[in-house]
């Protein structure tokens, strides 16, 4: 079946340092794939979405791009900040035999500090 | 592992009746919940935070009388589309965090389907 796989954090970065986040997904047919991040007390918030395979997302300075054949979509910033402290969760959505159907990877925690 | 549980996992039903569809914390308790929903070939929207013991908090543009929330207890969360009508029809999904870990995981619900005839 479907399944997204991403980093285990948490990860700890020093302000500016280059943020890479791995995922790599299963999925039989053509997913969609998402980005979604999620501040402290908040609910989830997208932030980015590619649909087809070499399409490159991007928002906020993050970065990821569909990559077929490796079955990545690795989430990417050359700077982060401490305001990017938060959980991110990959995910993809395929048409399912109920319909589209979302499946999340676990979430991998970032702290950035001063 | 936690796991989230949603109930039912499909629903249909009549256009002007209401629909609850229920969100539990299985092995730790949840006192926030977030509940989200899926149009068709788009992402997931939040609708709404459901805190134990206190309101839900609606997000923007998310009729908080058409959408019922009940955080009844530390486990259990409870939807309810209010006379509900085909533009209802939606994958709702419900998540909450446990906090007991050393680092907070958000869990997912595996969703419920609704579609309104």
């Amino acid at each position: 079946g479907d399944s997204v796989t991403q980093m285990e954090g948490p990860v700890t970065l020093s302000e500016e340092a280059f943020l890479t986040i791995n995922c790599t997904y299963t999925a039989t047919g053509y997913p969609s794939l998402f980005w979604y991040v999620q501040y402290p007390g908040e609910g989830l918030q997208l932030l980015l979405k590619a649909t087809k395979a070499d399409d490159k997302g991007s928002n906020k300075g993050f970065e990821a791009t569909y990559r077929k054949e490796t079955t990545s979509f690795h989430l990417e910033k050359g700077s982060v900040q401490v305001s990017d402290s938060a959980v991110y969760f990959c995910a993809l959505s395929e048409m399912g035999n109920t319909g589209n159907q979302f499946y999340f990877g676990t979430g991998t925690s970032l702290t950035v500090i001063p | 592992g936690a796991v989230v549980s949603q109930h039912p996992s499909w629903v249909i039903c009549k256009s002007g009746t209401s629909v609850k569809i229920e969100c539990r914390s299985l092995d730790f308790q949840a006192t926030t919940m977030f509940w989200y929903r899926q149009f068709p070939k788009q992402s997931l929207m939040l609708m709404a935070t459901s805190n134990e013991g206190s309101k839900a908090t609606y997000e923007q543009g998310v009729e908080k009388d058409k959408f019922l929330i009940n955080h009844a207890s530390l486990t259990l969360s409870t939807l309810t589309v209010t006379s509900a009508h085909p533009e209802d029809s939606s994958f709702y999904i419900c998540s909450a965090p446990d906090l007991s870990a050393l680092q907070e995981t958000q869990y997912f619900g595996p969703g419920t389907r609704l579609l309104v005839l």
